[in-house]
C-alpha cells in the first residue's frame, strides 16, 4: 500500500481485556517497529522486527505485551489484561532497511475503562 | 542512556511571527538528528533531518542545525502560518534502530 496502515483506529477496552493492534506495512519494508505514546508524551520504542526475526523487544514494558510478524510482513500487537495504564496511542513504522525512509501509521487509540 | 529534551509548551504566536522550538539531546556515539510533525489525527510526518555536525536539515521553510558543540538541534521558521499548527518533536538515532523521541511541542498559530 501506499502508507502504514494500522486498524483499529480507536479501540476501548474493559480492563483484563486482551486486546490485538494490527499493522500493516509499507509493501517490501523489511523493519518493522511498535511504539507507544502516552498522552502528552513522545512516542516511546517498544519493539523491532527486520523480517519475521523481533531483533529488540527491549521496550516492552511487561509480559502482558507480546508482538509478532510471523510471515514478515502483517505485525500483530497483543496485549492481553490490558489495564489503564495500557491508555495510549500505539504507533507503527516501517523501513527499507534500519531507520532510513522510515514511515510511520496514524496509530491505534487504545483506551482502557 | 539517550535522550532528547525539548521545549515545553504550549506555543502560541501570531502568523507571520518568527518560530523557535529548543532541542538538547544525550547521545553516546554520533546521533542523527530529526524533527517530526504530528498534525490533529494523523500519524508523524519528518519534517526535517541532520546525519552530522554542523548539517542544516531544511524543509517547507523550517530550519535546525546540528550542533554538536551545545549538544543542540533547534528548530526555526521565519515566518509562520496557521497550516503550520502542530505537534512538533525533536528526535534522535544514535547507535541501533529506535527513535528517541521529545516529548513533544504545540503550536498554534492565529490569523
Amino acid at each position: 500500500g501506499a502508507g502504514v496502515s494500522q486498524s483499529p483506529r480507536y479501540k476501548v477496552a474493559k480492563r483484563g481485556q486482551d486486546v490485538a493492534l494490527r499493522c500493516d506495512p509499507i509493501s517490501g519494508h523489511v523493519s518493522l517497529f511498535w511504539y507507544q505514546q502516552a498522552l502528552g508524551q513522545g512516542p516511546e520504542f517498544l519493539t523491532y522486527f527486520q523480517n519475521e526475526a523481533q531483533l529488540d523487544k527491549s521496550g516492552l514494558p511487561s509480559d502482558r505485551f507480546f508482538a509478532e510478524r510471523p510471515e514478515g510482513s502483517v505485525s500483530t500487537l497483543k496485549i492481553q489484561r490490558t489495564q489503564q495504564e495500557d491508555s495510549a496511542v500505539y504507533l507503527c513504522a516501517s523501513s527499507p532497511k534500519g531507520y532510513y525512509g522510515y514511515t510511520f501509521g496514524s496509530g491505534t487509540r487504545l483506551t482502557v475503562v | 542512556g539517550d535522550s532528547v529534551t525539548q521545549m515545553e509548551g504550549p506555543v502560541t504566536l501570531s502568523e507571520e511571527a518568527f518560530l523557535t522550538i529548543n532541542c538538547t539531546y544525550t547521545a553516546t556515539g554520533y546521533p542523527s538528528l530529526f524533527w517530526y510533525v504530528q498534525y490533529p489525527g494523523e500519524g508523524l510526518q519528518l519534517l526535517l533531518k541532520a546525519t552530522k555536525a554542523d548539517d542544516k536539515g531544511s524543509n517547507k521553510g523550517f530550519e535546525a542545525t546540528y550542533r554538536k558543540e551545545t549538544t543542540s538541534f533547534h528548530l526555526e521558521k521565519g515566518s509562520v502560518q496557521v497550516s503550520d499548527s502542530a505537534v512538533y518533536f525533536c528526535a534522535l538515532i544514535s547507535t541501533g534502530n529506535q527513535f528517541y523521541f521529545g516529548t513533544g511541542t504545540s503550536l498554534t498559530v492565529i490569523p
